[in-house]
């Protein structure tokens, strides 16, 4: 079975500072892995996947996250935190050998950065 | 290329009456998924449609819940005698065809308020 845990419900950053966001996951076989953001009474966003290859994925808006498969993680970072990155964010997983299947999400994590 | 949309974007019912809720994914995308989110928690996966076919209701609650993605027109969610638990947001999500590794697509949701 296939999961995700996203350890922090909140993650507080002062603006300017770098942000990181945690996420690990489980998977029976190689993870494909998706980070999406949620900004209030709005659909989710995609940001970026991990699928193959370099082991560190840069996405929308200046994000990037590390994929480390010995930590089984996936955590997502941003070398500089703006107001506007205040939101919602969701980690999830797909096995790579599952198919067109549904991504399984974590609870999600607050972020909110303060000027 | 239009997104996914969904409407309506925010359903008041009573309890006991019906809740239709509506998706059309974007354009060339034959996948289909819904997923509700409770306040404060993450999305949780309800069913995955192909045209004509429900692929996936693992998540589909036994009573009162039915989906369909015609061949012509957009997938429905349809909540029979809703009670106030299923007060949530509901998303839908669609990608491409053989795409396991390619992201979902997220519309902007329908609110559904039982009073």
């Amino acid at each position: 079975a296939q999961s995700v845990a996203q350890p922090e419900d909140q993650v507080n950053v002062a603006e300017g500072n770098p942000l990181t966001v945690k996420c690990t996951y489980s998977v029976s076989g190689n993870p494909y892995l998706f980070w999406y953001v949620q900004y209030p009474n709005r659909g989710l966003q995609f940001l970026l996947k991990y699928i193959t290859g370099d082991n560190l994925v840069k996405g929308s808006y200046g994000f990037e996250a590390e994929f480390n498969k010995s930590q089984t993680s996936f955590h997502l970072k941003k070398p500089s935190a703006l107001v506007s990155d205040s939101a919602l964010y969701f980690c999830a997983v797909r096995d790579m050998l599952s198919g067109n299947t549904p991504l399984v999400f974590g609870k999600g994590t607050r972020l909110s950065v303060i000027a | 290329n239009a997104g996914v949309m969904q409407n309506p974007r925010h359903l008041v019912r009573r309890r006991g009456q019906e809740a239709r809720l509506r998706c059309s994914p974007m354009k060339g995308h034959s996948h289909v998924y819904w997923y509700r989110q409770l306040p404060e928690e993450g999305l949780k996966f309800m069913v995955y449609l192909q045209k004509e076919n429900i692929i996936d209701e693992s998540g589909m609650p036994k009573e009162r819940f039915s989906a369909e993605f015609p061949k012509e027109g957009p997938s429905i969610l349809r909540i029979q005698q809703v009670v106030r638990g299923d007060s949530a947001a509901y998303f839908c999500a669609s990608s491409p065809r053989d795409s396991s590794y390619n992201e979902q697509f997220f519309g902007p949701g329908t609110r559904l308020t039982v009073l």
